[in-house]
Parts: C-alpha cells; structure tokens; sequence
C-alpha cells in the first residue's frame, strides 16, 4: 500500500483558496488517489477521488500531476467551516486495508 | 435514506471487561468497515467484511474479533480490555469492496478505566 506524506498542519484567511498537496512515489498503476474530511468527534466525510490529471466537483478539485506521485486537493474560497482534518488516502478498489495518516489540519482564520 | 448508524455513542469499561460495538450500514450497502481512531491519529483499519465473510483484517490482537449479520448490519467485539483500547470506533460501509467511497458514521466514544 503506497504510502501518503502530507503537511501535518496549515493557516489561511476565509474566502482564500486553499491548496493541500499529498506526495505518495509509490503509487501503484491500479491505486486511486482518495480524500476525505474528518470533524471532531465525527467520522471522515468523503470529499472527492481520481485517478489522473483534474477532477472536479461541487466543494472541491484535485489535481494529480502526469507521475501521479502526488496530488493537490484545492478548497475554492473557504470559510470557518472548513476547519477540520484532511486526510489523503491511496489505494485500489478491492484493497480492503485502507490507511489513514495523520493528516492535514486545516485551520480557517476569520 | 439513514446514513451509516452506531451505537452506542459512548461508553465506559474498565479493564478486562468486554465490548460490543454495534453498526447499521447503508441500506443496499454490503461492506462493512471497522476503524480505531485514538486522539489526535488517523483511522487506523480493524476489519472489512463483506457479503458476510472477513476480507480483510488489520494489526490487532485476537482480542479484537467481528461479524456480519444476514442484514448486512456489523458487531466489533473487544475481549480484555486495556487502557489503551481507549479510541473512537468507527464505522464504514461501502455499496462494494473498500477502496471505493467509503460512507463513516459518527462513533462509539470507548472510555477503558
């Protein structure tokens, strides 16, 4: 199971546009790139999946590079909201053993 | 539709007791996953089970067992507890095999005295 590496925590200002990048060099050719948003005391939320170059949906876009040994989850304009843990995950279909690092923090300043 | 439902939201045990953790998936949904979260850590994966039958099964003792129903709804069993079994569970459940949209609920709160 390729393995992800993400900041474990970032500040922005509300209305900002916010850009997290996850570096995983090990993917594997049938792994898609997933991420999901955890609250406190709540589980993750699925916020968007890919495989190749940009994918985009009504929260959010991903980008992943040709190479594929990264991605970018982008947060178009966020709000306090917003706060919460980001987590990158890689894997194929059929792997039951998913794992999650520990994650992105992501603090929204009003 | 109801999303995926744990119960109980909380609990407290002390040590060498043993738990039940119960969890609903999705209606139509036949995947059931089980995470240990501890504070401040990612999900970390316990078990899948799917159409009945473990797929899957993370780096946890035998104290750590699970089953699926005919309805497709979860138990967590946890024999023995230590003080370090302290963690939200949670819950996954997926329309196929995990790796695809994972749909989690909100947790039991396990306290180990």
């Amino acid at each position: 199971l390729a393995k992800t590496t993400q900041p474990i925590s970032m500040d922005s200002y509300e209305g900002q546009e916010v850009n997290i990048t996850c570096s995983h060099n090990n993917i594997a050719t049938n792994d898609y790139i997933t991420w999901y948003q955890q609250f406190p005391s709540q589980g993750p939320r699925f916020i968007i999946q890919g495989y190749k170059t940009k994918v985009t949906n009504e929260v959010a876009s991903l980008f992943i590079p040709a190479d594929r040994k990264s991605s970018t989850l982008s947060l178009p304009r966020v709000s306090l909201s917003d706060t919460a843990v980001y987590y990158c995950l890689v894997g194929n279909f059929g792997n039951e053993k998913l794992t999650f690092g520990t994650g992105t923090r992501l603090t929204i300043i009003p | 539709d109801a999303g995926v439902t744990q119960s109980p939201t909380h609990l407290i045990k002390t040590r060498g007791q043993q738990v039940t953790l119960r969890c609903s998936p999705i209606s139509g949904h036949k995947s059931v996953s089980w995470y240990q979260q501890v504070l401040g850590q990612g999900p970390q994966f316990i078990f899948q089970y799917y159409e009945k039958e473990e797929r899957g099964r993370g780096n946890f003792p035998d104290r750590f067992s699970a089953r699926q129903f005919p309805n497709y709804s979860s138990e967590l069993n946890v024999n023995a507890l230590l003080l370090g079994d302290s963690a939200l569970y949670l819950c996954a459940s997926s329309l196929h095999r995990t790796g695809e949209k994972l749909f989690f609920g909100s947790g039991t709160q396990l306290s180990v005295l």
